[in-house]
Protein backbone atom coordinates (compact mmCIF):
# COMPACT_ATOMS: atom_id res chain seq x y z
CA UNK A 1 0.00 0.00 0.00
CA UNK A 2 1.26 3.66 -0.64
CA UNK A 3 2.41 5.36 2.24
CA UNK A 4 0.63 8.78 3.68
CA UNK A 5 2.80 10.74 5.25
CA UNK A 6 3.23 13.18 8.12
CA UNK A 7 5.55 15.62 10.30
CA UNK A 8 6.03 13.30 13.08
CA UNK A 9 5.51 16.40 15.99
CA UNK A 10 4.96 19.66 15.94
CA UNK A 11 5.31 22.65 18.30
CA UNK A 12 3.48 25.53 18.84
CA UNK A 13 2.38 28.56 21.13
CA UNK A 14 -1.24 29.59 22.27
CA UNK A 15 -2.07 31.83 19.44
CA UNK A 16 -0.48 30.91 16.95
CA UNK A 17 -1.67 29.55 13.29
CA UNK A 18 -0.12 25.77 12.62
CA UNK A 19 -0.15 24.29 9.50
CA UNK A 20 0.31 20.54 9.43
CA UNK A 21 0.35 19.09 5.54
CA UNK A 22 0.16 15.57 4.65
CA UNK A 23 2.07 13.93 1.21
CA UNK A 24 -0.06 11.22 -0.62
CA UNK A 25 1.22 10.95 -3.42
CA UNK A 26 -1.20 8.25 -4.68
CA UNK A 27 -4.92 9.49 -4.05
CA UNK A 28 -7.95 7.98 -5.67
CA UNK A 29 -9.14 10.21 -8.00
CA UNK A 30 -13.00 10.77 -6.92
CA UNK A 31 -12.01 10.29 -3.37
CA UNK A 32 -11.86 13.12 -0.64
CA UNK A 33 -9.14 14.24 1.72
CA UNK A 34 -10.38 14.21 5.57
CA UNK A 35 -8.46 15.31 8.97
CA UNK A 36 -9.13 14.12 12.05
CA UNK A 37 -8.04 14.74 15.41
CA UNK A 38 -7.49 12.29 18.10
CA UNK A 39 -6.98 12.55 21.82
CA UNK A 40 -5.40 9.88 24.20
CA UNK A 41 -7.93 6.79 24.98
CA UNK A 42 -10.59 8.47 22.67
CA UNK A 43 -11.18 7.31 18.75
CA UNK A 44 -10.49 10.28 15.80
CA UNK A 45 -12.78 13.25 15.77
CA UNK A 46 -13.62 14.67 12.33
CA UNK A 47 -12.32 17.89 11.88
CA UNK A 48 -12.46 18.98 8.11
CA UNK A 49 -12.78 17.30 4.60
CA UNK A 50 -12.19 18.55 1.18
CA UNK A 51 -11.68 17.07 -2.82
CA UNK A 52 -9.90 20.44 -4.13
CA UNK A 53 -8.33 23.90 -3.26
CA UNK A 54 -9.74 25.42 -0.39
CA UNK A 55 -12.17 24.31 2.11
CA UNK A 56 -13.03 26.35 5.90
CA UNK A 57 -15.47 25.67 8.67
CA UNK A 58 -15.51 26.57 12.15
CA UNK A 59 -13.02 25.36 13.42
CA UNK A 60 -9.95 24.94 10.79
CA UNK A 61 -9.20 25.50 6.62
CA UNK A 62 -8.22 22.79 4.33
CA UNK A 63 -6.09 23.34 1.33
CA UNK A 64 -5.46 20.82 -1.39
CA UNK A 65 -3.37 22.12 -4.39
CA UNK A 66 -5.07 20.67 -8.10
CA UNK A 67 -2.79 17.82 -7.85
CA UNK A 68 -4.28 16.69 -5.01
CA UNK A 69 -1.00 14.92 -4.36
CA UNK A 70 -0.50 16.79 -0.36
CA UNK A 71 -3.09 18.53 1.64
CA UNK A 72 -2.54 21.30 4.54
CA UNK A 73 -4.75 21.75 7.86
CA UNK A 74 -4.22 25.00 9.11
CA UNK A 75 -5.53 25.69 12.45
CA UNK A 76 -6.09 29.27 13.52
CA UNK A 77 -5.27 30.88 17.21
CA UNK A 78 -4.22 27.15 18.82
CA UNK A 79 -4.99 26.70 22.06
CA UNK A 80 -3.96 24.12 25.13
CA UNK A 81 -7.01 22.23 23.85
CA UNK A 82 -5.65 21.72 20.83
CA UNK A 83 -2.71 19.16 21.71
CA UNK A 84 -3.63 15.86 20.21
CA UNK A 85 -2.30 13.73 17.30
CA UNK A 86 -3.76 14.94 13.96
CA UNK A 87 -3.99 12.29 10.98
CA UNK A 88 -5.39 12.86 7.31
CA UNK A 89 -7.53 9.93 5.65
CA UNK A 90 -7.37 9.39 1.62
CA UNK A 91 -8.89 6.60 -0.50
CA UNK A 92 -5.42 5.12 -2.44
CA UNK A 93 -5.33 5.34 -5.91
CA UNK A 94 -5.86 2.06 -7.80
CA UNK A 95 -7.08 0.66 -5.39
CA UNK A 96 -9.67 3.26 -3.69
CA UNK A 97 -8.34 1.28 -0.31
CA UNK A 98 -8.85 3.87 2.80
CA UNK A 99 -4.78 4.64 4.33
CA UNK A 100 -4.56 6.91 7.52
CA UNK A 101 -1.70 9.26 7.39
CA UNK A 102 1.14 8.71 10.04
CA UNK A 103 0.27 11.27 12.68
CA UNK A 104 1.08 14.53 13.51
CA UNK A 105 1.92 15.34 17.41
CA UNK A 106 0.99 18.63 18.20
CA UNK A 107 2.24 20.24 21.35
CA UNK A 108 0.42 23.62 21.92
CA UNK A 109 2.18 25.58 24.83
CA UNK A 110 1.01 28.49 27.01
CA UNK B 1 -27.45 11.75 17.74
CA UNK B 2 -26.20 9.28 20.47
CA UNK B 3 -22.49 7.93 18.98
CA UNK B 4 -20.96 5.36 17.78
CA UNK B 5 -20.67 2.32 20.97
CA UNK B 6 -18.55 -0.10 21.59
CA UNK B 7 -17.78 -2.90 24.08
CA UNK B 8 -15.85 -3.94 26.11
CA UNK B 9 -13.84 -0.85 26.38
CA UNK B 10 -11.23 -2.96 27.77
CA UNK B 11 -10.05 -6.78 27.35
CA UNK B 12 -7.22 -9.01 28.85
CA UNK B 13 -6.77 -12.40 27.23
CA UNK B 14 -3.93 -14.73 27.07
CA UNK B 15 -2.75 -15.97 23.52
CA UNK B 16 -4.54 -18.42 21.56
CA UNK B 17 -7.75 -17.28 23.58
CA UNK B 18 -10.33 -16.21 21.62
CA UNK B 19 -12.39 -12.64 21.83
CA UNK B 20 -15.34 -10.56 20.41
CA UNK B 21 -15.59 -7.31 19.85
CA UNK B 22 -18.97 -5.45 19.35
CA UNK B 23 -20.27 -2.00 17.34
CA UNK B 24 -23.48 -0.12 17.48
CA UNK B 25 -22.91 2.44 14.82
CA UNK B 26 -25.09 5.83 14.46
CA UNK B 27 -28.64 4.77 13.38
CA UNK B 28 -29.16 5.03 9.27
CA UNK B 29 -25.17 5.27 8.32
CA UNK B 30 -25.24 2.53 5.53
CA UNK B 31 -21.07 2.15 5.92
CA UNK B 32 -19.29 0.27 8.69
CA UNK B 33 -15.85 0.30 9.45
CA UNK B 34 -13.32 -1.60 11.67
CA UNK B 35 -10.03 -0.33 12.28
CA UNK B 36 -6.86 -1.71 14.36
CA UNK B 37 -4.66 0.80 15.70
CA UNK B 38 -1.19 0.05 17.31
CA UNK B 39 0.04 1.94 20.02
CA UNK B 40 1.67 4.95 18.23
CA UNK B 41 0.47 4.47 15.13
CA UNK B 42 -2.61 5.75 12.45
CA UNK B 43 -5.84 3.06 12.65
CA UNK B 44 -5.50 0.59 9.88
CA UNK B 45 -8.64 -0.46 8.23
CA UNK B 46 -9.41 -4.03 9.13
CA UNK B 47 -12.69 -4.29 7.12
CA UNK B 48 -15.32 -2.01 5.41
CA UNK B 49 -19.35 -3.02 5.40
CA UNK B 50 -21.42 -1.11 3.04
CA UNK B 51 -25.19 -1.84 4.67
CA UNK B 52 -24.13 -5.96 5.81
CA UNK B 53 -21.40 -6.59 2.36
CA UNK B 54 -18.32 -6.78 3.02
CA UNK B 55 -16.57 -3.75 0.36
CA UNK B 56 -13.32 -4.03 1.66
CA UNK B 57 -11.14 -6.61 3.85
CA UNK B 58 -8.41 -7.07 2.49
CA UNK B 59 -6.15 -6.19 5.34
CA UNK B 60 -8.18 -8.88 7.81
CA UNK B 61 -5.94 -11.48 8.80
CA UNK B 62 -8.82 -14.20 7.66
CA UNK B 63 -6.88 -16.75 9.24
CA UNK B 64 -7.95 -15.49 12.83
CA UNK B 65 -10.20 -12.22 12.59
CA UNK B 66 -13.52 -12.19 11.17
CA UNK B 67 -16.61 -9.97 11.24
CA UNK B 68 -20.26 -10.00 10.24
CA UNK B 69 -22.69 -6.93 10.32
CA UNK B 70 -26.33 -9.29 10.31
CA UNK B 71 -29.24 -6.83 9.41
CA UNK B 72 -27.07 -4.25 8.16
CA UNK B 73 -26.74 -2.78 11.57
CA UNK B 74 -24.47 -3.79 14.89
CA UNK B 75 -20.79 -5.78 13.73
CA UNK B 76 -19.44 -7.74 15.86
CA UNK B 77 -15.38 -8.56 15.05
CA UNK B 78 -13.72 -11.65 16.40
CA UNK B 79 -10.53 -13.01 16.83
CA UNK B 80 -9.67 -16.46 17.63
CA UNK B 81 -6.66 -17.73 18.21
CA UNK B 82 -5.14 -13.93 19.34
CA UNK B 83 -1.65 -13.73 18.98
CA UNK B 84 0.65 -11.15 20.90
CA UNK B 85 0.62 -9.12 18.12
CA UNK B 86 -2.88 -8.16 18.26
CA UNK B 87 -2.27 -6.16 21.33
CA UNK B 88 -4.09 -2.69 19.77
CA UNK B 89 -7.02 -0.65 20.24
CA UNK B 90 -10.09 -1.78 17.49
CA UNK B 91 -12.10 1.10 16.70
CA UNK B 92 -15.03 1.24 15.06
CA UNK B 93 -16.83 3.85 12.98
CA UNK B 94 -19.49 4.44 10.96
CA UNK B 95 -20.46 6.91 7.98
CA UNK B 96 -23.56 8.27 5.94
CA UNK B 97 -20.96 8.18 3.03
CA UNK B 98 -18.64 5.21 1.88
CA UNK B 99 -14.85 6.54 1.30
CA UNK B 100 -12.83 9.13 3.27
CA UNK B 101 -15.73 11.00 3.87
CA UNK B 102 -16.71 12.07 7.31
CA UNK B 103 -16.65 8.97 9.53
CA UNK B 104 -17.49 8.88 13.38
CA UNK B 105 -15.52 7.28 15.73
CA UNK B 106 -16.45 4.46 18.46
CA UNK B 107 -14.15 4.70 22.02
CA UNK B 108 -12.64 1.74 21.13
CA UNK B 109 -11.73 -1.40 22.73
CA UNK B 110 -8.33 -1.45 24.38
CA UNK B 111 -7.01 -5.20 23.79
CA UNK B 112 -4.22 -6.51 25.69
CA UNK B 113 -2.91 -10.45 24.68
CA UNK B 114 -0.50 -11.61 26.82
Amino acid sequence: LAKTTQPISMDSYEGQEVNITCSHNNIATNDYITWYQQFPSQGPRFIIQGYKTKVTNEVASLFIPADRKSSTLSLPRVSLSDTAVYYCLVGEGWTDKLIFGTGTRLQVFP
Amino acid sequence: EAGVAQSPRYKIIEKRQSVAFWCNPISGHATLYWYQQILGQGPKLLIQFQNNGVVDDSQLPKDRFSAERLKGVDSTLKIQPAKLEDSAVYLCASSRVAGAYEQYFGPGTRLTVT
